[in-house]
């Protein structure tokens, strides 16, 4: 079965700097990959996804990740963060196959934005 | 376009009673699946329906159920509530069969007493 693993429950980060979160896969055949957004008392909003294409994935508001098969990982960077930046984000997973809608999540990282 | 939408938003329930939530997808998305989230477990996948029948389904218990009808609306009803049944339930809806880009829904905030 698909896992995923997010390291870090929470990140605290200052207004201006460099925002990395972490998500390491475990899959021998690289699955699809997904970052979403959560803000308080809302549903899921996708930054970015990795189907296959280029390894390093732009999305929204400023976000991307790269791919790395070697190191399992699709780790979500944004070079300066915002005070809206901070949220819960959610690393997710799903095969590439009849099951592609069934994401498999992390557990999350609440990102805290601080002045 | 409108987003997906799910009613109600909130919901307080007590232990025993069944109940029956809503989800309306984005306009010409056939596929629809349902998740629980809780602070314990996270975001866990329940099942996912695409043209009135169930595809996908999680590891829960079969007091939980759904269906989907003609235009793609979904419900999804759980029996016998229990305390554990306190969650957030999101639902989610793709454009196409196989569709791995999923559009969540606000979620309804179901508080079982």
């Amino acid at each position: 079965a698909q896992s995923v693993t997010q390291l870090g429950s929470h990140v605290s980060v200052s207004e201006g700097a460099l925002v990395l979160l972490r998500c390491n896969y475990s899959s021998s055949v690289p699955p699809y990959l997904f970052w979403y957004v959560q803000y308080p008392n809302q549903g899921l909003q996708l930054l970015l996804k990795y189907t296959s294409a280029a390894t390093l994935v732009k999305g929204i508001n400023g976000f991307e990740a790269e791919f790395k098969k070697s190191e399992t990982s699709f780790h979500l960077t944004k070079p300066s963060a915002h005070m809206s930046d901070a949220a819960e984000y959610f690393c997710a997973v799903s095969d590439r196959d009849g099951t592609a809608s069934k994401l498999t999540f992390g557990t999350g990282t609440r990102l805290q934005v601080t002045l | 376009k409108a987003g997906v939408t799910q009613t109600p938003r909130y919901l307080i329930k007590t232990r025993g009673q069944q109940v029956t939530l809503s989800c309306s997808p984005i306009s010409g998305h056939r596929s629809v699946s349902w998740y629980q989230q809780t602070p314990g477990q996270g975001l866990q996948f329940l099942f996912e329906y695409f043209s009135e029948t169930q595809r996908n389904k999680g590891n829960f218990p079969g007091r939980f159920s759904g269906r989907q009808f003609s235009n793609s609306r979904s419900e999804m009803n759980v029996s016998t509530l229990e305390l554990g049944d306190s969650a957030l339930y999101l639902c989610a809806s793709s454009l196409q069969d196989l569709s791995y880009e999923q559009y969540f829904g606000p979620g309804t905030r179901l508080t079982v007493t």
